[in-house]
């Protein structure tokens, strides 16, 4: 049972360049969400999908897309990278929303 | 919106207690969460309490709740070096679509 799988795990990109971070997970959650990490300021949500074909924003969206073409699946885009959006991102899931967060275990963007 | 609070660093003795505090605006929150962070890792859900109690034991973990004050807290006993990590403060209002996390508190345990 993989639960939550994210990749890559690390990746460098130039301000300008568009990229796709990926999660999946295995456990017919039907909550899944993005965070980002920065220091001294926790996890803050980016987006977030209650199921198949709806998402919706969280706290700081800007410069960031989601979809959510499958259960499992649930992308998240960088458009233009900044290198305001250097971070760790962490991808998450639940049976539904309330329950318990299932987190994977990271990525590490660096947008120079 | 809600607004969540930690202090950002604890230094303990191994075999001392720990005592994590967390501060949080939002009186109609329902559901609050720990999280323990490991380094280079994601993070786990260590502990949880209701918002219509007010303590929960879960063997070393103590969970206090003080509503009036908005003030939760997690107690660990017997510190162990294994415990060293990022503790996270997580709560659920009322739109439950959306945990609010601290900024994490960092634990160093020392020998």
């Amino acid at each position: 049972n993989a639960g939550v799988t994210q990749t890559p795990k690390f990746q460098v990109l130039k301000t300008g360049q568009s990229m796709t971070l990926q999660c999946a997970q295995d456990m017919n959650h039907e909550y899944m969400s993005w965070y980002r990490q920065d220091p001294g300021m926790g996890l803050r949500l980016i987006h977030y999908s209650v199921g198949a074909g709806i998402t919706d924003q969280g706290e700081v969206p800007n410069g960031y897309n989601v979809s959510r073409s499958t259960t499992e699946d649930f992308p998240l885009r960088l458009l233009s990278a900044a290198p305001s959006q250097t971070s760790v991102y962490f991808c998450a899931s639940s049976y539904k929303s309330g329950s318990e967060l299932f987190f994977g275990e990271g990525s590490r963007l660096t947008v120079l | 919106g809600e607004d969540v609070e930690q202090s950002l660093f604890l230094s303990v003795r191994e075999g001392d207690s720990s005592v994590i505090n967390c501060t949080y605006t939002d009186s109609s929150s329902t559901y609050l969460y720990w999280y323990k962070q490991e380094p280079g890792a994601g993070l786990q859900l260590l502990t949880y309490i209701f918002s219509n109690m007010d303590m929960k034991q879960d063997q070393r973990l103590t969970v206090l709740l003080n509503k009036k004050d908005k003030h939760l807290s997690l107690r660990i006993a017997d510190t162990q070096t294994g415990d060293s990590a990022i503790y996270f403060c997580a709560v659920i209002t009322g739109t439950a679509s959306k945990l609010t996390f601290g900024t994490g508190t960092r634990l160093q345990v020392t020998l």
